[in-house]
């Protein structure tokens, strides 16, 4: 089944110990991203990737890290997360490189003490 | 800067009616919407997307109509039902060189029986 897969899908921490949400596809997708989600403000994009060893800066860059080693994986990092960091995030994927259409994971619901 | 946003944060819609969910966007070089919808505790799952080359796409029971005179986008669900039941997302790209999208706040699509 294709798809996109986040773990862990629930995930509570305190302040400033390092954390890494997965995120793979199976679709052979080019393009991956990370979003966050909280009350009132729709998605937020975090970093994108568009391909291999290539990512940016998406609106809320601040506190995160990604990588893009392999195709089919874009770990989401946060070295010292903080309450504010507590939020819903999406991983999702697109074949075409400009963005379009993308699928997304289940959500990974993190909550930062 | 630019942004998307919805005309109305809920609709009530009886079963069985037809339902508008409505989008403003204010960047005139936008070159693609798309519409998402997500149910509670899943991520947002794909509904259709349309290019500002057309101002008309059909899917199955949903239309997507974009005016790029006044810069609206609309959905329409044709005899809505209980499944129908969630949150809308329109979401735009910002025209050839831009590598992301941008997400409305969202509207809450409340079917009745």
């Amino acid at each position: 089944e294709a798809q996109v897969t986040q773990n862990p899908r629930y995930l509570i921490t305190v302040t400033g110990k390092k954390l890494t949400v997965t995120c793979s596809q199976n679709m052979n997708h080019e393009y991956m991203s990370w979003y966050r989600q909280d009350p009132g403000l729709g998605l937020r994009q975090i970093y994108y990737s568009m391909n291999v060893e290539v990512t940016d800066k998406g609106d809320v860059p601040e506190g995160y890290k990604v990588s893009r080693k392999e195709k089919r994986n874009f770990p989401l990092i946060l070295e010292s997360p903080s309450p504010n960091q507590t939020s819903l995030y999406f991983c999702a994927s697109s074949l075409s490189r400009t963005a379009e259409t993308q699928y997304f994971g289940p959500g990974t619901r993190l909550l930062v003490l | 800067g630019e942004s998307v946003g919805l005309h109305l944060p809920t609709l009530s819609v009886q079963e069985g009616d037809n339902s508008i969910i409505n989008c403003a966007y204010s960047n005139s070089a936008s070159d693609y919407f798309i519409w998402y919808k997500q149910e509670s505790g899943k991520g947002p799952q794909f509904i259709i997307d349309i290019r500002s080359n057309m101002d008309k796409r059909q899917g199955q029971r949903v239309t997507v109509l974009l005016n790029k005179t006044v810069k609206h986008l609309s959905l329409q669900i044709a005899a809505t039902q209980p499944g129908d039941s969630a949150v809308y997302f329109c979401a735009e790209k910002g025209g050839s060189n831009d590598y992301k999208l941008s997400f409305g706040a969202g509207t809450t699509v409340t079917v009745r029986a």
